[in-house]
Parts: C-alpha cells; sequence; structure tokens
C-alpha cells in the first residue's frame, strides 16, 4: 500500500515529440505528488509537485496530469529535447506519514 | 547558498569497516533525510530527522545509525561495511512534510 509504481522503466522519445511517464498508487493518503529529473552523477532535483485539489499543473513544457479516482499521475514533457534526456522519478507522500516514497524511475532519452 | 552539501563523493571501504557520510544544509530546514539509490530500484529512505536531537527509522535502516545535534548537520554512520551496503547515498532536506526536498549531489560508496 506505501509503494508508488512506474512505468516505462525506460523510454526513447524523437526531438520536438512527448515524452510520458505514468505513476499509480494504492495509498489514498496520499496527498502530495512531485517529480524529480536526475542527470548522470547529480542528485534528484524537483521538476514540478501537484496536490490533489486539481487535476492538472502546467509548468513550461512539464505538466503533471493528476487522476484521484483512478489513484495515477502522469508527467507529460512537450516538445522533448536532447537536455530533457535523464531519469525522472515520480514520488508520493502524505501529511501523516515519514517521507516522499519513490517510484523506480524512468530513464529518459530524447534522440536528435 | 551552497544548499546541501555531502562529503565524501567517492570512498571505498573493505568489508567491516566503518564510516561516517556527511551532510550539512544552509537552508534551515528541519527535515533531513538519508536515501540510498541502487540501479532501477529507486530511492529507498535510511533514516529521517524532523529537528535536532529527533530521528526515525525509514524503509532500511539495517546497518546505519545517525545523530541529528544540530539543525545543520545530519551524519549517517556505517557500522561493519558489508558489500550489500555498495550503494549511492543521498542527503536531503524540505522545510517540511509534503514539501519538496533539495538532495545533495550524492556519495558513490563501494564496499570490497
Amino acid at each position: 500500500q506505501q509503494q508508488v509504481k512506474q512505468s516505462p522503466q525506460s523510454l526513447i522519445v524523437q526531438k520536438g515529440g512527448i515524452s510520458i511517464i505514468n505513476c499509480a498508487y494504492e495509498n489514498t493518503a496520499f496527498d502530495y505528488f512531485p517529480w524529480y529529473q536526475q542527470f548522470p552523477g547529480k542528485g534528484p532535483a524537483l521538476l514540478i509537485a501537484i496536490r490533489p485539489d486539481v487535476s492538472e499543473k502546467k509548468e513550461g513544457r512539464f505538466t503533471i496530469s493528476f487522476n484521484k479516482s483512478a489513484k495515477q499521475f502522469s508527467l507529460h514533457i512537450m516538445d522533448s529535447q536532447p537536455g530533457d534526456s535523464a531519469t525522472y522519478f515520480c514520488a508520493a507522500s502524505s501529511q501523516a506519514g515519514t517521507a516522499l516514497i519513490f517510484g523506480k524511475g524512468t530513464t529518459l532519452s530524447v534522440s536528435s | 547558498n551552497a544548499g546541501v552539501t555531502q562529503t565524501p563523493k567517492f570512498r571505498i571501504l573493505k568489508i567491516g569497516q566503518s564510516m561516517t557520510l556527511q551532510c550539512a544544509q544552509d537552508m534551515n530546514h528541519n527535515y533531513m533525510y538519508w536515501y540510498r539509490q541502487d540501479p532501477g530500484m529507486g530511492l529507498k529512505l535510511i533514516y529521517y530527522s524532523v529537528g535536532a536531537g529527533i530521528t526515525d527509522k525509514g524503509e532500511v535502516p539495517n546497518g546505519y545509525n545517525v545523530s541529528r545535534s544540530t539543525t545543520e548537520d545530519f551524519p549517517l554512520r556505517l557500522e561493519l561495511a558489508a558489500p550489500s551496503q555498495t550503494s549511492v547515498y543521498f542527503c536531503a532536506s524540505g522545510q517540511g512534510q509534503n514539501y519538496g526536498y533539495t538532495f545533495g549531489s550524492g556519495t558513490r560508496l563501494t564496499v570490497v
């Protein structure tokens, strides 16, 4: 019930295309859903986050879509660029919980 | 601001040796965390702290210890290193539950 399941494990997208990464959760107490971006040799960096009172949040080319009834949320990267090539992690937490629980990550490669 | 600083960046330990991974933050965050990252497994929580003098176990605490004597510092101690502790360790800090974390750049540890 504490897991966050992330898919796909890896993704190859053409430059200019749309990258979509999905996550699903079971714990209905989760109320904070961030996405992190990690480049090789670096620590994860917060990319965008959403709370369940909205169904979508957009920041530049990055959009989170949130479906509370399905217990799913996804990251969409529009006009994907080679510089977006990185590992992406979804995560979730609850106010009464301990810390963020992370998905296993998705390695995105954007080919030019 | 330096953010979250981790030292050392790399270390090779022999089985049975001990070491301390250092973590310091200059953002006056009360919440601090230690995660380990293994290939394809995401980030797993080792220990966390909600303030000076308060620590608690995460998902994978065995073989590790922590202390939090100041707001700024949150060292992770490995006693009797084992090959299973070969991993990349990340320290993170945050301003509260359900807020984004700032991660350090990590310590890559190899136990041989």
